[in-house]
């Protein structure tokens, strides 16, 4: 098994474009989620989803949208990005959110400028 | 104030010493889990756990559901154990997950 998996591992980009950072899982995995880390800060949930076609906010949902229309991925898109969108980002997958072990991916590092 | 602190914020230790770190939590959970951060940056689950105790090698995670506690031990540290360590928190309701700011362990030789 790949695990989870991120791309790019690194992406800068220029205030105002658009991007979208890939998340895929092997594991059938139903439950996924992606977090922002910031220093002096924990990670902190930007949306999650339970299951193909479900998607939920999470604590900083502005600026960022998702979609899951397959167990296997969850992109992350950037609608229009600005510089407080500097972070890494870490997607992680789990069998279901109660009681099971989190599974991260190796996270993208975005610049933007 | 957040929902789930942890102590101490850095920890410089001597390899081989008996290492703590700490994690409180404010809210009914359903699980509490340890999670490990290397210098690269890739996240790795060490512990999850819901009451008692857990041993995986040198590592010792206990929680108290009464006083809403954790602690992490690590046993005779090593360098390699530098990292950062990263307290979580699933709430009993809703979806989430709830982190703590994490403690940066430098075990030195």
């Amino acid at each position: 098994n790949a695990g989870v998996t991120q791309t790019p591992k690194f992406q800068v980009l220029k205030t105002g474009q658009s991007m979208t950072l890939q998340c895929a899982q092997d594991m059938n995995h139903e439950y996924m989620s992606w977090y922002r880390q910031d220093p002096g800060m924990g990670l902190r949930l930007i949306h999650y989803s339970v299951g193909a076609g479900i998607t939920d906010q999470g604590e900083v949902p502005n600026g960022y949208n998702v979609s899951r229309s397959t167990t296997e991925d969850f992109p992350l898109r950037l609608l229009s990005a600005a510089p407080s969108q500097t972070s890494v980002y870490f997607c992680a997958s789990s069998y279901s959110f109660r009681a099971r072990e989190q599974y991260f991916g190796p996270g993208t590092r975005l610049t933007v400028t | 104030k957040n929902e789930v602190e942890q102590s101490p914020q850095n920890l410089t230790a001597q390899e081989g010493e008996f290492i703590t770190i700490n994690c409180s939590y404010s809210v009914g959970i359903s699980a509490l889990h340890w999670l490990q951060q290397h210098p690269g940056g890739g996240i790795v689950s060490l512990f999850m756990l819901s009451s008692g105790k857990k041993k995986h090698g040198r590592l010792i995670a206990t929680i108290n559901i009464q006083e809403k506690h954790s602690s992490l031990h690590i046993t005779a540290s090593h360098p390699r154990d530098s990292a950062v360590y990263i307290c979580a928190v699933g709430e009993t309701s809703g979806s989430r997950l709830t982190f703590g700011e994490g403690t940066q362990l430098t075990v030195n030789p």
